[in-house]
């Protein structure tokens, strides 16, 4: 069965340094997101993509956070200089139409 | 604002203890009501989508209906390996965003 899978499964790194998340979408799929979920809380949305341009993103998507489909397979999450909030798991997800598959997610930890 | 809340919090059955959880939301124009399952350190697994009123679907133990106000996931006889965290999440308007319910903590005892 197809799955999202992401890169890396953990990462650990330094306050104000720049992380890049990496997600292979399904490969049928024509929307992306970008979700996270800060211990003990809830998922919360981060970013849609389509047609190879965001069409929508939250509060949470200030300048620091930016996506990008460099290639056919990958989407990819950048964190320009990382703050010690933002550490998270931080999941991707992919659908066809409404429903939405999500990857195992990725474990940042900014320190 | 659009709102999505999860019963209970937690959840202890015994094996075989059947019983129901809620997810209630205001929201304007649902497009999709989804329940996922999350095991710790896990993405969300999908579950059931749910488009209208009345709409009921059904997978193994598990039964997922919805009204206009709310939906439920009903688990009939569970099992130790149902116990995970059980998340809500409504789709609205024109957005294909999704808004997550904090979820339903269940532990299934043997």
């Amino acid at each position: 069965e197809p799955e999202v899978t992401q890169t890396p499964s953990h990462q650990v790194t330094q306050m104000g340094q720049e992380v890049i998340l990496r997600c292979v979408p399904i490969s049928n799929h024509l929307y992306f997101y970008w979700y996270r979920q800060i211990l003990g809380q809830k998922v919360e949305f981060l970013v849609s993509f389509y047609n190879n341009e965001i069409s929508e993103k939250s509060e949470i998507f200030d300048d620091q956070f930016s996506v990008e489909r460099p290639d056919g397979s990958n989407f990819t999450l950048k964190i320009r200089s990382t703050k010690l909030e933002d550490s998270a798991m931080y999941f991707c997800a992919s659908s066809e139409l409404r429903t939405q598959y999500f990857g195992p997610g990725t474990r940042l930890l900014v320190l | 604002e659009d709102q999505v809340t999860q019963s209970p919090e937690a959840l202890r059955l015994q094996e075989g203890e059947s019983s129901s959880l809620n997810c209630s939301y205001t929201v304007s124009g649902l497009r999709g009501l989804f329940w996922y399952r999350q095991d710790p350190g896990k993405g969300p697994e999908f579950l059931f989508t749910l488009y209208s009123a009345g709409e009921e679907k059904e997978k193994e133990r598990l039964k997922a209906t919805l009204t206009k106000k709310e939906s439920f996931l009903h688990i009939t006889a569970p099992k130790p390996e149902d116990s995970a965290t059980y998340l809500c999440a409504v789709q609205a308007g024109n957005n294909n965003d999704m808004r997550f319910g904090a979820g339903t903590r269940l532990t299934v005892k043997p």
